[in-house]
């Protein structure tokens, strides 16, 4: 079991750029979350797929921000045009949440926006 | 919807005792519970399904009162290794997991 992969484990981008962060979930886990993390606000939910399908959108800042699961084995987190204040870690987790199984969180991404 | 964590940071000596609490404003279908270091990833712990239920880890258990939609983590005769930021989930259904703020625990010798 290789857990949850993310890539790139940093990226430096300047403002007005577009970032792609990219997951891989482990293997049969049927729920996939992006979280970003910030000293300010915590750990923030942004969106969380259910078998690929989007339920829950809510916690996505805005219009910049836009996340795909085109199949069970991939998903990403597109922030389209980036600012500075999108500078966090980005975390991607998975999990079957059957009998309440927990969260497998991939190492993150540290995006820092300039 | 997001629980609140309390205190928000401890500071303990070797073999000292900690708890920490978490609470919601919603009734709960479970709750988890994760400690993070610095530069790393939330690593889990522990989940709590039922009302009252208690579970525990070597010198770390936790329990969850359903009927209050609080839960506590209790860290016993601590080691230096526990020194990292606590996180509780809580779900509302079987899908959504919020986290609170985080207590920062510092163990020192």
């Amino acid at each position: 079991d290789a857990g949850v992969i993310q890539s790139p484990r940093h990226e430096v981008t300047e403002m007005g750029q577009e970032v792609t962060l990219r997951c891989k979930p482990i293997s049969g886990h049927d729920y996939l979350f992006w979280y970003r993390q910030t000293m300010m606000r915590g750990l923030e939910l942004l969106i969380y797929f259910n078998n690929n399908v989007p339920i829950d959108d809510s916690g996505m800042p805005e219009d910049r921000f836009s996340a795909k699961m085109p199949n069970a084995s991939f998903s990403t987190l597109k922030i389209q045009p980036s600012e500075p204040r999108d500078s966090a870690v980005y975390f991607c987790a998975s999990s079957t949440r059957r009998g309440g199984s927990p969260l497998h969180f991939g190492n993150g991404t540290r995006l820092t926006v300039t | 919807q997001q629980p609140v964590q309390s205190p928000q940071a401890v500071i303990l000596r070797e073999g000292e005792d900690a708890v920490i609490n978490c609470s919601s404003s919603k009734a709960l279908y479970s709750v988890h519970w994760y400690r993070q270091k610095h530069g790393e990833a939330p690593v889990f712990l522990m989940i709590l399904l039922k009302g009252g239920e208690q579970k525990g880890h070597e010198k770390i258990s936790a329990s969850f009162n359903e009927k209050k939609q609080q839960s506590s983590l209790y860290l016993t005769a601590s080691q230096l290794s526990y020194s990292g930021t606590y996180f509780c989930g809580t779900d509302i259904n079987a899908g959504k997991s919020t986290f609170g703020d985080g207590t920062t625990l510092t163990v020192k010798p």
